[in-house]
């Protein structure tokens, strides 16, 4: 069973640009949610998605957003890019329904660099 | 404002010794709690969980431990094996893990 696949692993940008990056969940996962990862904040919730909807939202500018397709996929855009943006993005899928516990399942990554 | 802490940036523990890893919680709403781990140049991968009407979970080497009062957690690994050298993070959620709450992790090392 495939895990979860993000793309690109490792991307540069500049200042001012803007990002896509992408994710396929699990096979039969639903829900998709996106972590950022930086050096001395562990993960942050940037936002989860179910079903094509955006069901929960972190506390991130609205330079971050996101969607997901019918197919579950999900893409997560930055815009304006800023030195501060530079992190590890992470992407987790999972089967839940609203208010169900149980474990994410995390891709590797995508691995920008703002300079 | 830091609603999951792990104060220790680090922990160093002798092969088969008792590893514990701490984590405090702000949030009294916060009911279920989990403990990821995570290699380099890897996503975090799911370790154990617990639910805040329990105050303690156990899954082989690997024991979590609630208190609620104090809002703090714990995992304990025993023994301790060099494979278990990586960051574990402590998460936490108040109704469902869609949307988790991470500490800063902290990087444990394993020496032989």
């Amino acid at each position: 069973k495939a895990g979860v696949t993000q793309t690109p692993r490792y991307l540069i940008k500049t200042r001012g640009q803007q990002v896509t990056l992408s994710c396929s969940p699990i096979s039969g996962h639903r829900s998709v949610s996106w972590y950022q990862q930086t050096p001395g904040q562990g993960l942050q919730f940037l936002f989860e998605y179910f079903s094509e909807t955006q069901r929960n939202k972190g506390n991130f500018p609205g330079r971050f957003s996101g969607r997901q397709f019918s197919n579950s996929r999900s893409e997560m855009n930055v815009s304006t890019l800023e030195l501060g943006d530079s992190a590890l993005y992470l992407c987790a899928s999972s089967h839940q329904l609203a208010g169900d516990t149980g474990e994410l399942f995390f891709g590797e990554g995508s691995r920008l660099t703002v300079l | 404002d830091q609603q999951v802490k792990q104060n220790s940036p680090s922990l160093s523990v002798q092969e088969g010794r008792i590893s514990i890893l701490n984590c405090d919680y702000t949030n009294s709403m916060f009911d279920y709690f989990l403990w990821y781990k995570k290699y380099p140049a890897e996503g975090p991968t799911f370790l154990i969980s617990i639910s805040s009407i329990k105050d303690k979970n156990e899954d082989g080497r690997f024991t979590v431990f609630l208190n609620k009062s104090a809002k703090h957690l714990s995992l304990h690994i025993v023994p301790s094996q060099p494979g278990d050298s990586a960051v574990y993070f402590c998460a936490a959620s108040d109704g469902g893990a869609q949307k988790l709450v991470f500490g800063q992790g902290t990087r444990l090392t394993i020496n032989p």
